[in-house]
C-alpha cells in the first residue's frame, strides 16, 4: 500500500486561505468517506483535526474544512494565522491488505 | 477525556525486542480499537498495527511477522512487543486510540532508539 500523495509545502500569508490536497486511489480516499487530517507541531503528538472527510472534534477552528472529490480530498486553512505553522498529515481508511495508509505530510508555513 | 501514555525503553539493542505500554485513563479499554502508530525522526507517520478489547488484532503487512499487540483489561493498558529490531527502527512510538476511520486521541509519544 503507497502512502497517499500530499504536497511537500504550501505557504500563506496571515489572513490567507490555504488548501492541502492529499491524493490516493478508488481504493481509499476515493473508496470511503473515512479521511481524517491531523496537524503536528514540532517535538508533539498530531492532534485530529478532521475526520471522515469532513467533520470536526470539539474544540477545533471552524476555519479548518475539508472535502473530498474522486480520490483527492483537501483541507482547507482560511484566516491563516501564526498558530497553523505545522505539519498537516491525511489518512484513509483502505481496501487494501493494510486498513489504514497516512499521506506523505505537508509542512504549512505561514510567511 | 481520555488520556494514553506510553512507556517503555528508550534504547533498545539491534536484534533484540522492542517492548512498549501505553496506559489508559479517562475511559475503559473494555470498547473501541487501541493501536500503535511510529514515526522515524524527520519522517512521516506509519501505521503499526492495533487490538480490539476482545483481543482481534490486526497488524501492517510490512511488519506481521514480528509485531505482536496484547491488552490487559485489569490493568486498563495494551502493549506492542516488536522482534528482532534495526536501526531503521529509530522513531517515535505513538499509541493510540481508533475510532471508525480515524485516531482520535493520541498519547505524547516515546521516543525508541535501536542502537548497541
Amino acid at each position: 500500500q503507497s502512502a497517499l500523495t500530499q504536497p511537500a509545502s504550501v505557504s500563506g500569508s496571515p489572513g490567507q486561505s490555504i488548501t492541502i490536497s492529499c491524493t490516493g486511489t478508488s481504493s481509499d480516499v476515493g473508496g470511503y468517506n473515512y479521511v481524517s487530517w491531523y496537524q503536528q507541531h514540532p517535538g508533539k503528538a498530531p492532534k485530529l483535526m478532521i475526520y471522515d472527510v469532513s467533520s470536526r472534534p470539539s474544540g477545533v477552528s471552524n476555519r479548518l474544512s475539508g472535502s473530498k472529490s474522486g480520490n483527492t480530498a483537501s483541507l482547507t486553512i482560511s484566516g491563516l494565522q501564526a498558530e497553523d505553522e505545522a505539519d498537516y498529515y491525511c489518512s484513509s481508511y483502505t481496501s487494501t491488505n493494510t486498513p489504514y495508509v497516512f499521506g506523505t505530510g505537508t509542512k504549512v508555513t505561514v510567511l | 477525556q481520555v488520556h494514553l501514555q506510553e512507556s517503555g525503553p528508550g534504547l533498545v539493542k539491534p536484534s533484540e525486542t522492542l517492548s512498549l505500554t501505553c496506559a489508559v485513563s479517562g475511559g475503559s479499554i473494555n470498547s473501541d480499537y487501541w493501536g500503535w502508530i511510529r514515526q522515524p525522526p524527520e519522517k512521516g507517520l506509519e501505521w503499526i498495527g492495533y487490538i480490539y478489547y476482545s483481543g482481534t488484532t490486526n497488524y501492517n503487512p510490512s511488519l506481521k511477522s514480528r509485531v505482536s499487540i496484547s491488552i490487559d483489561a485489569s490493568k486498563n493498558q495494551f502493549s506492542l512487543n516488536l522482534r528482532s529490531v534495526t536501526a531503521a527502527e529509530t522513531a517515535v512510538y505513538y499509541c493510540v486510540r481508533t475510532a471508525g476511520g480515524t485516531f482520535d486521541y493520541w498519547g505524547q509519544g516515546i521516543l525508541v532508539t535501536v542502537s548497541s
